[in-house]
C-alpha cells in the first residue's frame, strides 16, 4: 500500500545513546518532514526537506540531525539522546505542487523513550 | 504562517452535530484552511480543505465566512469513533515547483470526546 513507512515503531534508549529513525515514502512526494508529539500536545516540526538534497530547520531542531538520502527516504538522527527527547516521532510527506495543505501523508509514528 | 486558535476540548453525544470553530485573523490571501484528524497512536489524517464559502465531503463540512478570519468544521451525527483530536491549519504551498515546500505548523488542536 502506498504511504509513509517509519521504523522502528518503538525504541528505548539510554541517555547519551544515539540512534537513527528511518522514514520512506512511495508516493513520489518531493517534500518530507519530521515532527515530534509530546503527550497531550500538538505536533512540532523538527526538520523538513523541501526536495532531495535540501533540509531546513523547523521549530525544535536542537539535538537532531537529518539526512535526505534520496527522494524516498528522510532519516532523523539523535546523536546523544536525552530524556527530554522522549516523544512520539512522526514522519510526513507532501506534494507541494498540490494547492493548499491536503497533500500531507503521515506515518504511523515511532514511540521513543529515553531513560 | 497564520496562527490559529481553537478550543482545547469539546464534549458531545452520539448522533449530535458538532461544530468546531477556528480563528485565524492573520490569514493571507493565498492561504487555504485545512482540518486534520488524529486518533491516539496514529498520525494525523486529512479531513477537509477549503478556501472560501462552504465545502462538503462525505465526512464533514467546512464553513468559511467572507472575511476568512475564522472557519467552522461541522461533523454531522457524530459517533463514538469520532473521538479524536482535530487540528485546524492555515497555510499554502506554492504549487509552483519541485523546490517548494509547504511548512505546516500544527497547534495543540481540539480534543473532541463523544459520549454514548
Amino acid at each position: 500500500n502506498a504511504g509513509v513507512t517509519q521504523t522502528p515503531k518503538f525504541q528505548v534508549l539510554k541517555t547519551g545513546q544515539s540512534m537513527t529513525l528511518q522514514c520512506a515514502q512511495d508516493m513520489n512526494h518531493n517534500s518530507m518532514y519530521w515532527y515530534r508529539q509530546d503527550p497531550g500536545m500538538g505536533l512540532r516540526l523538527i526538520y523538513y526537506s523541501a526536495s532531495e538534497g535540501t533540509t531546513d530547520k523547523g521549530e525544535v531542531p536542537n539535538g537532531y540531525n537529518v539526512s535526505r538520502l534520496n527522494k524516498r527516504e528522510f532519516s532523523l538522527r539523535l546523536e546523544s539522546a536525552a530524556p527530554s527527547q522522549t516523544s512520539v516521532y512522526f514522519c510526513a510527506s507532501s506534494d507541494p505542487r498540490v494547492e493548499g495543505n491536503y497533500g500531507y501523508t503521515f506515518g504511523s509514528g515511532t514511540r521513543l523513550t529515553v531513560v | 504562517l497564520a496562527k490559529t486558535t481553537q478550543p482545547i476540548s469539546m464534549d458531545s453525544y452520539e448522533g449530535q452535530e458538532v461544530n468546531i470553530t477556528c480563528s485565524h485573523n492573520n490569514i493571507a490571501t493565498n492561504d487555504y484552511i485545512t482540518w486534520y484528524q488524529q486518533f491516539p497512536s496514529q498520525g494525523p489524517r486529512f479531513i477537509i480543505q477549503g478556501y472560501k464559502t462552504k465545502v462538503t465531503n462525505e465526512v464533514a463540512s467546512l464553513f468559511i465566512p467572507a472575511d476568512r478570519k475564522s472557519s467552522t468544521l461541522s461533523l454531522p451525527r457524530v459517533s463514538l469513533s469520532d473521538t479524536a483530536v482535530y487540528y485546524c491549519l492555515v497555510g499554502s504551498s506554492s504549487g509552483s515547483g519541485y523546490s517548494s515546500a509547504s511548512k505546516i505548523i500544527f497547534g495543540s488542536g481540539t480534543r473532541l470526546s463523544i459520549r454514548p
